[in-house]
């Protein structure tokens, strides 16, 4: 069974500039979910699809952020234009439940922003 | 509000001697709640969970956790650390997934 894909895995921009993720959860998982892992930190939710829905976005930067999962499969996370605080790791998530609680979640290996 | 709070950022142990991650909770709830490891340049990886059955949980490769109630802790043990379990840890808690900030564990031969 194939994973999470995220790409790209490594992506280097100069402040003020934008930037896109990609990720494609696994084949049949209902539940998206985008995290940022900061250097040293836990990852924080960001946004949670169920199928093209937003479930939770309250901690997603809406001024800069924007994250769309238009077919309810794959999902694209934007930031427009990028701060320095966003260097970070961007994980995609997914799994089959739609509450969290009652499901593995399985993470693709990430994609990690350096702003300059 | 949930929060999940990881007591040590390090830890260091020998091979073949007991592994133990400690993390405390706070919720106004019983919880759900989880421990992820995260290896170098690898996807997060679920050990186990627990969502209100057994206190004593088992999970992947010889870990295992104990929800405590009366503590808030919900700490994870292993018997014996092998050199394959250096890694990052995360507790994680609630139906929205909140992460600590980490445990790195080191396995010295």
């Amino acid at each position: 069974e194939a994973g999470v894909a995220q790409s790209p895995r490594y992506k280097i921009i100069e402040k003020r500039q934008s930037v896109a993720f990609w990720c494609n959860p696994i084949s049949g998982h209902a539940t998206l979910y985008w995290y940022q892992q900061i250097l040293g930190q836990g990852p924080k939710l960001l946004i949670q699809f169920q199928n093209n829905g937003v479930v939770d976005d309250s901690q997603l930067p809406k001024d800069r952020f924007s994250a769309e999962r238009l077919k309810g499969v794959d999902s694209t996370l934007k930031i427009q234009p990028a701060k320095l605080e966003d260097s970070a790791v961007y994980l995609c998530a997914s799994t089959v439940t739609v509450r969290a609680n009652t499901g593995e979640l399985f993470f693709g290996e990430g994609s990690r922003l350096t702003v300059l | 509000a949930q929060s999940v709070t990881q007591l040590d950022s390090h830890v260091s142990v020998s091979e073949g001697t007991p592994v133990l991650l400690r993390c405390n909770y706070s919720s106004s709830y019983s919880p759900s709640l989880f421990w992820y490891v995260q290896h170098p340049n690898k996807g997060l990886q679920l050990l186990l969970k627990y969502t209100s059955a057994a206190t004593l949980v088992k999970g992947i490769n010889g870990f295992e956790a104990e929800f405590k109630k009366s503590e808030t802790s919900f700490h994870l043990t292993k018997p014996s650390a092998h050199m394959s379990d250096a890694a990052e840890y995360f507790c994680v808690v609630g139906d929205k997934l909140i992460f600590g900030t980490g445990t790195r564990l080191q396995v010295f031969p």
